[in-house]
């Protein structure tokens, strides 16, 4: 199955723009990647998916548009423009794995937004 | 517009059982899949496993198969999770979320359970 690695941490000032990696292990490069965001306190929601085309679906319900993916290699990118404290969260990536009586779903180990 | 609500917080002996509940409400509960994800105090978010209510079909993360059990009830639409053998490490907060389109969409408002003697 998949190994999907996120850096523990990234930061922006507020206003400016970060972007964040979740690397899919060698093997996996068409997999999609869904990203879900979350505030301290609170339950996971849904950002969006992305696989090496771009943004997959739609963005979850109240996402802004300054939020935007693209897909590259085995590298699935989620920008953040025009950061704003209530972007400062969790954010992790996570994908499907398998089909049939083998399906599993995997999670990076999640990156830490801070807007100074 | 469908939410998932789910039981309280729970406080269990090591060795002892719990069981969660994670109803849908406003919407249609057998055409989508139910996730279970577990986050402990501090820490990432861990896949335990999916039901399909249609097909009745159940899928398990590998290090919890042996410990979980997940079901759903289509007459009240609710899902469940039954994790036994309790240990101190399964002190976490359990979320449920719906499965449509290929996402998780819908999340539950989370369950904490605290094991602890």
């Amino acid at each position: 199955q998949p190994v999907l690695t996120q850096p523990p941490s990234a930061s922006a000032s507020l206003g400016a723009s970060v972007t964040l990696t979740c690397t899919l292990s060698s093997g996996y490069s068409r997999y999609k990647v869904d990203w879900y965001q979350q505030r301290p306190g609170k339950g996971p929601r849904f950002v969006m998916a992305v696989g090496s085309g771009g943004i997959v679906g739609s963005k979850g319900d109240g996402i802004p548009d300054r939020f935007s993916v693209l897909g590259s290699g085995l590298n699935r990118y989620l920008t953040i423009k025009n950061i704003q404290e209530e972007d400062e969260s969790d954010y992790y990536c996570g994908a499907d794995h398998g089909s049939g009586s083998t399906l599993v779903y995997v999670f990076g180990t999640g990156t830490k937004v801070s807007v100074l | 517009q469908v939410h998932l609500v789910q039981s309280g917080a729970e406080v269990k002996k090591p060795g002892s059982s719990v069981k969660v509940s994670c109803k849908t409400s406003g919407g249609t509960f057998s055409s989508y899949a139910i996730d279970w994800v577990r986050q402990a105090p501090g820490q990432g978010l861990q896949w335990m496993g999916r039901i399909i209510p249609v097909l009745d079909m159940v899928h398990y993360g590998h290090k919890m198969q042996d410990r979980v059990t997940i079901s759903a009830d289509k007459s009240t639409n609710t899902a469940y999770l039954e994790l036994s053998s309790l240990r101190s490490e399964d002190t976490a907060v359990y979320y449920c979320a719906r499965r449509a389109h290929g996402v998780f969409d819908i999340w539950g408002q989370g369950a904490m359970v605290t094991v602890s003697s």
